[in-house]
C-alpha cells in the first residue's frame, strides 16, 4: 500500500460526458502529478500540482484540467470524453527524495 | 527536449534466462529511477541511482548508473515467473523536478 488513494476504481461512461478523478496524497507529500497510460502504453504525464499550485505541464489535452484543494488532493476533471480517452488514470506523489508513490489507479472506460 | 529512451519494448525470455533493459538520456540526469507495473497493477518504485558510476543489487536484480550520468540498465539473473510485469526507467534532471519515464520494457517469462 503506498498510502495514495483514488476514487473510483472504475469508472464506465459515455462519449460527451464529463467525469472527475480524486486523489488523495501521502501525508505529508505536497506534490501530486497526474498520468495518463492507455493500453500497451507507457505513462503520458499530464500534470503537475505542488502546494495548491500548477507546477508542470505535460500532455494534457484542453478538455482536461486539474486542480489541487487546500487539504492537498487533487481532481482531475475529463470533460467531452472521446472513445480515445479509455484508460488508466493515475496519479503519484512525490517525495522530497523524488520518489514517486502510484494510487492504484482509475480506469476509465468511454463508451 | 528532456527524454528518456528505453529499450527493448518487449521480451520474452524462459525462467532462468536472464533479461537486461537499458535507459538512455541526452543529457545529464540528476538521477534515474527504476519502477515495476505487475499486470494490472501500478507503478511502484524498485531503486534510485544517484552518483555516477553507482551499481546497486537487490537480490538477483543489479542496477547500474553510467558514468556520465545519461544511461542505466535493469540486469536481472536467472528470471523467476514472478518478475513478470513492465519496468519503467524514470529520469529526473534537476531535484524536486518532475520525472521523465521511458516507454517500459515488458518482461514475460515462460515456465
Amino acid at each position: 500500500d503506498s498510502g495514495v488513494t483514488q476514487t473510483p476504481k472504475h469508472l464506465i461512461t459515455a462519449t460527451g460526458q464529463r467525469v472527475t478523478l480524486r486523489c488523495s496524497p501521502r501525508s505529508g507529500d505536497l506534490s501530486v502529478y497526474w498520468y495518463q497510460q492507455s493500453l500497451d502504453q507507457g505513462l503520458q504525464f499530464l500534470i503537475q500540482y505542488y502546494n495548491g499550485e500548477e507546477r508542470a505541464k505535460g500532455n494534457i489535452l484542453e478538455r482536461f484540467s486539474a486542480q489541487q484543494f487546500p487539504d492537498l488532493h487533487s481532481e482531475l476533471n475529463l470533460s467531452s470524453l472521446e472513445l480515445g480517452d479509455s484508460a488508466l488514470y493515475f496519479c503519484a506523489t512525490q517525495a522530497y527524495s523524488d520518489t514517486q508513490y502510484f494510487g492504484p489507479g482509475t480506469r476509465l472506460t468511454v463508451l | 527536449g528532456q527524454q528518456v529512451m528505453q529499450i527493448p519494448q518487449y521480451q520474452h525470455v524462459q525462467e532462468g534466462e536472464d533479461f537486461t533493459t537499458y535507459c538512455n538520456s541526452s543529457t545529464t540526469l540528476s538521477n534515474i529511477q527504476w519502477y515495476k507495473q505487475r499486470p494490472g497493477g501500478h507503478p511502484v518504485f524498485l531503486i534510485q541511482l544517484v552518483k555516477s558510476g553507482e551499481v546497486k543489487k537487490q537480490k538477483r536484480l543489479t542496477f547500474q548508473f553510467g558514468e556520465a550520468k545519461k544511461n542505466s540498465s535493469l540486469h536481472i539473473t536467472a528470471t523467476q515467473t514472478t518478475d513478470v510485469g513492465t519496468y519503467f526507467c524514470a529520469g529526473v534532471y534537476n531535484q524536486g523536478g518532475k520525472l521523465i519515464f521511458g516507454q517500459g520494457t515488458e518482461l514475460s517469462v515462460k515456465p
